[in-house]
């Protein structure tokens, strides 16, 4: 079974408009990821996020981890039509700094022009 | 080199044939990871190297699946007997030794078992 697992499955926004994607996960974690893929492409790191912080940001990136609830989620402000991506959040299972990273099924972000 | 590279970028093949596809590292990265891709789905473990470490290869599908990893630098992901399921994109990534955790990927190998 997935570690993470995202949803919704896929979401279509407007440009301009803000999207937010949900990650939960089952196990105690060190660290959790969130990366992007565009279609037949690999995959590209977006942020990290360890299991003693609460929020990050990056540019239109802002990332938030309840450990108590075992969930992240990842909003992208402002949307452009080039953020039209799979998205898959990761997570380093608890006691492993980085060793391995179990990725969820992915959420399928479409934004229209 | 500059990224992840990996070859071929697509692989057809008929059934019962082996195959064999190559993960060449960013130079220096002391992990790497397999990950397998099927159709509209989520990445599939199925090993991890780090350094001179074990592989942890708790992800491998079955005994027609290995990997090695010569001089701590390319790796190859062999699979043999080729079955129908077994097509898929193949995933290569490494990690630097530092603390920043993140992957990086090569483009894939797609892989058609006929």
């Amino acid at each position: 079974s997935q570690q993470g697992e995202e949803d919704p499955q896929a979401l279509s926004i407007q440009e301009g408009e803000n999207a937010t994607m949900n990650c939960s996960y089952k196990t105690s974690i060190n660290n959790l990821q969130w990366y992007r893929q565009n279609s037949g492409r690999g995959l590209v790191h977006l942020i990290l996020i360890r299991s003693n912080e609460r929020e990050k940001h990056s540019g239109r990136l802002r990332v938030t981890l309840d450990t108590s609830k075992k969930s992240s989620s990842l909003l992208i402000t402002a949307s452009r039509a080039a953020d039209t991506a799979s998205y898959f959040c990761a997570t380093a299972a608890g006691g492993t700094s980085y060793g391995k990273l179990t990725f969820g099924q992915g959420t399928i972000l479409t934004v229209h022009p | 080199g500059a990224g992840v590279s990996q070859s071929p970028s697509n692989k057809v093949t008929e059934k019962g044939k082996d195959v064999e596809l190559r993960c060449d590292p960013i130079s220096g990265h002391t992990a790497l990871y397999w990950y397998r891709q099927s159709l509209g789905q989520g990445l599939e473990f199925l090993i991890y190297f780090q350094g001179n470490s074990a592989p942890d290869k708790s992800g491998l599908p079955s005994d027609r699946f290995s990997a090695e990893r010569t001089g701590g630098s390319v790796s190859t992901l062999t699979i043999q007997r080729t079955q129908q399921e077994d097509s898929a994109v193949y995933l290569c990534a490494s990690r630097g030794g530092g603390n920043t955790g993140e992957l990086f990927f090569g483009e894939g190998s797609r892989l058609t078992v006929l």
